[in-house]
């Protein structure tokens, strides 16, 4: 069974960068058909896509988060990661990890991880 | 962007009964559509994809139907643990999601 596991710190400072990793077990992280994503939740509010890379370091990013956003992966590790720089109080939220099949939905996620934003 | 708009924003059904979620695109998105079940501090379930094709595991009592920019999820006879959020999302162009539904008990 697929697993996908977040980590990294749960509060970040106004102004400085995020970074989260998702540890994938279970199953391979260069699938043909699978790309590797990142979607986060606010508190009260509803999911956000963030972006999304293949294996091969191929990377797409929401045009609302795109020059903040930064999507790397390590096949030898078998592990994605996420830098979001510059955060304010609007990125405090719960953030996943997930696959993203064929390109399309999404069908194993992470339980996710909360990071808050404040000084 | 495609705006996928849920309806409505709280659904009250009884346990037994059938309860149906809409979801409405700013856009055509042909069949790129997909439902999640949500239950609180749970990572959410892929329930539907392709407007219609049940995921993997999931009971035959969820259904998926629509296309171009209506869709409907319906749960045909609501079990206990179904009363949880639901969102829908395209994926006909990026991806985005509906706002969520929540369904409780009445």
């Amino acid at each position: 069974q697929l697993q996908l596991q977040e980590s990294g710190p749960g509060l970040v400072k106004p102004s400085e960068t995020l970074s989260l990793t998702c540890t994938v077990s279970g199953g391979s992280i260069r699938g043909s058909t699978d790309y590797w994503a990142w979607i986060r939740q606010p508190p009260g509010k509803g999911l956000e896509w963030i972006a999304t890379i293949y294996y091969t370091g191929n990377t797409f990013y929401n045009p609302a988060l795109q020059g903040r956003v930064t999507i790397s992966v390590d096949t030898s590790k078998s592990l994605f990661s996420l830098n979001l720089s510059s955060v304010t109080a609007a990125d405090t939220a719960l953030y996943y990890c997930v696959r993203h099949k064929v390109f399309y939905y999404f069908d194993y996620w992470g339980q996710g991880a909360l990071v808050t934003v404040s000084s | 962007e495609i705006v996928m708009t849920q309806s409505p924003a709280t659904l009250s059904v009884s346990p037994g009964e059938r309860a149906t979620v809409s979801c409405r695109a700013s856009q055509s998105v042909g069949s790129k559509l997909a439902w999640y079940q949500h239950k609180p501090g749970q990572a959410p379930r892929l329930l539907i994809y392709g407007a219609s094709t049940r995921a993997t595991g999931i009971p035959a009592r969820f259904s998926g139907s629509g296309s171009e920019t209506d869709f409907t999820l319906t749960i045909s006879s609501l079990q206990s643990e179904d009363f949880v959020i639901y969102y829908c999302q395209q994926y006909n162009e990026w991806w985005t999601f509906g706002q969520g539904t929540r369904v409780e008990i009445k």
